[in-house]
């Protein structure tokens, strides 16, 4: 499954598939950019952070894709599991971080 | 537990009132940040310091918030006479903060504020 970020905030995928979240930022300066996931009740956990002079990075079951090109950022997640249903925002760091809105990924059993 | 801590978890207050939340960042973390976040959207930046010097406030922080750092290990947040608006998730994060490097923040759970 694949969102579009802030035109889709909500994404389902069914267990063992692949997920794709995407990001746009805004700041063309932005030299660093992490991926957090945030479950019900609890703050932002970091998963994965990518500088600007990488176009992508690889972490355990996940990996991000940077295109400076079109500022866009995309989360993957590989086999996806009920533990990754989660809100997950994307954040650039400008001077300090700032937020998506995040999309929610809903695993189904 | 070594992570970042917040107390409370959650306050209830009437309009008017005034609250003050704590943050005990991770100990050898010299940035301290707080968020706010309402349902459904994304942490907004409020202030962070680096040790006990606040270095930037954004304008959601109206006169009504004040944090402070005094020894540059816990923080607090004070908002005074809390309106309805204020209602939302208060997030605290620390980094090791270098100045111009590029660092992950760690966050607390958050206080959870209704102002009733």
């Amino acid at each position: 499954g694949e969102s579009v970020g802030l035109h889709l905030p909500t994404l389902s995928v069914q267990e063992g598939d692949n997920s794709i979240i995407n990001c746009a930022y805004s700041n063309s300066a932005s030299d660093y950019f992490i991926w957090y996931k945030q479950e019900s009740g609890k703050g932002p956990q970091f998963i994965i952070d990518i500088r600007s002079n990488m176009d992508k990075r690889q972490g355990q079951r996940v990996t991000v894709l940077l295109n400076k090109t079109v500022k866009h950022l995309s989360l993957q997640i590989a086999a996806t599991q009920p533990g990754d249903s989660a809100v997950y925002f994307c954040a650039e760091n400008i001077r300090d971080m700032r937020f998506g809105a995040g999309t929610r990924l809903t695993v189904k059993p | 537990d070594t992570g970042v801590s917040q107390d409370p978890r959650h306050k209830i207050t009437k309009r008017g009132q005034n609250v003050t939340f704590r943050c005990d960042p991770i100990s050898e973390h010299n940035r301290l940040y707080w968020y706010r976040q309402t349902l459904g959207q994304g942490p907004e930046f409020l202030t962070y310091f680096q040790n006990e010097a606040q270095l930037e406030k954004s304008r959601l922080l109206s006169d009504r918030f004040s944090a402070e750092r005094p020894k540059g290990s816990f923080s607090t947040l004070e908002i005074q006479r809390t309106e309805q608006g204020d209602s939302a998730m208060y997030l605290c994060a620390s980094s090791l903060g270098a100045p111009s490097e590029n660092e992950k923040l760690f966050f607390g759970s958050g206080t959870q504020l209704s102002v009733l």
